[in-house]
């Protein structure tokens, strides 16, 4: 079974751009949840997903969007980035009804200049 | 909300020792401690994990423990190797069907010494 695919890998910015990235969760996972991870920051959660609805949303800026279709693949959008905004972008999925057991992708590194 | 903090951010131990990661946690409506290790340039990965109903629990060389009353939660190593060396990041949640948000550490460096 593949695994977490986040896309793309690595991306640079400018400041006042705005960047999309994508997830795929593992075929079957209905949860899906995305992290910011910085240095000395940990994982800082920024939303979570299920069946197509956001069902819980950290305490980020709101440029900080995503959503959700159908078949269980995510997108994050960030708007007028900031520098601050560079960071590794994580997302994982989940078999169950609730983020528990998170299964993550290799993240995306945004980095904004 | 939560709020997650965890100790020591580096630790540094010779092959064959044990390790101990500390975690505390805010919110006493918490009931679910997962642990993730996360290898250099590499995504992070479920370990262990333990609910608020068990207060030990065990798979090889590592083992989690809760204190519910002093809502505290520790990771120990046993018998460390040189591929323990990684970022240890502890979590916790209330699960509540709809409504939990896993709030993490801050992580801890973990080297092993040969």
């Amino acid at each position: 079974k593949a695994g977490v695919t986040q896309t793309p890998r690595y991306l640079i910015k400018t400041r006042g751009q705005q960047v999309t990235l994508s997830c795929s969760p593992i075929s079957g996972h209905r949860s899906v949840s995305w992290y910011q991870q910085t240095p000395g920051q940990g994982l800082q959660f920024l939303f979570e997903y299920f069946s197509e609805t956001q069902r819980n949303k950290g305490n980020f800026p709101g440029r900080f969007s995503g959503r959700q279709f159908s078949n269980s693949r995510s997108e994050m959008n960030v708007s007028t980035l900031e520098l601050g905004d560079s960071a590794l972008y994580l997302c994982a999925s989940s078999p169950g009804l609730w983020s528990e057991k998170l299964f993550f992708g290799s993240g995306t590194q945004l980095s904004v200049l | 909300g939560e709020n997650v903090e965890q100790h020591p951010s580096t630790l540094s131990v010779q092959e064959g020792d044990s390790a101990v990661i500390k975690c505390t946690y805010s919110d006493s409506a918490s009931n679910y401690f997962p642990w993730y290790k996360q290898e250099l340039g590499k995504r992070p990965q479920l370990i262990i994990d333990i609910r608020s109903n068990v207060g030990e629990k065990k798979d090889q060389r590592i083992a989690v423990t809760l204190n519910k009353t002093a809502k505290h939660f520790s990771l120990h190593i046993t018998e460390t190797q040189p591929e323990d060396s990684a970022v240890y990041f502890c979590a916790a949640s209330k699960v509540d069907f709809g409504n939990e948000k896993l709030t993490f550490g801050t992580g801890t460096r973990l080297t092993i010494i040969p």
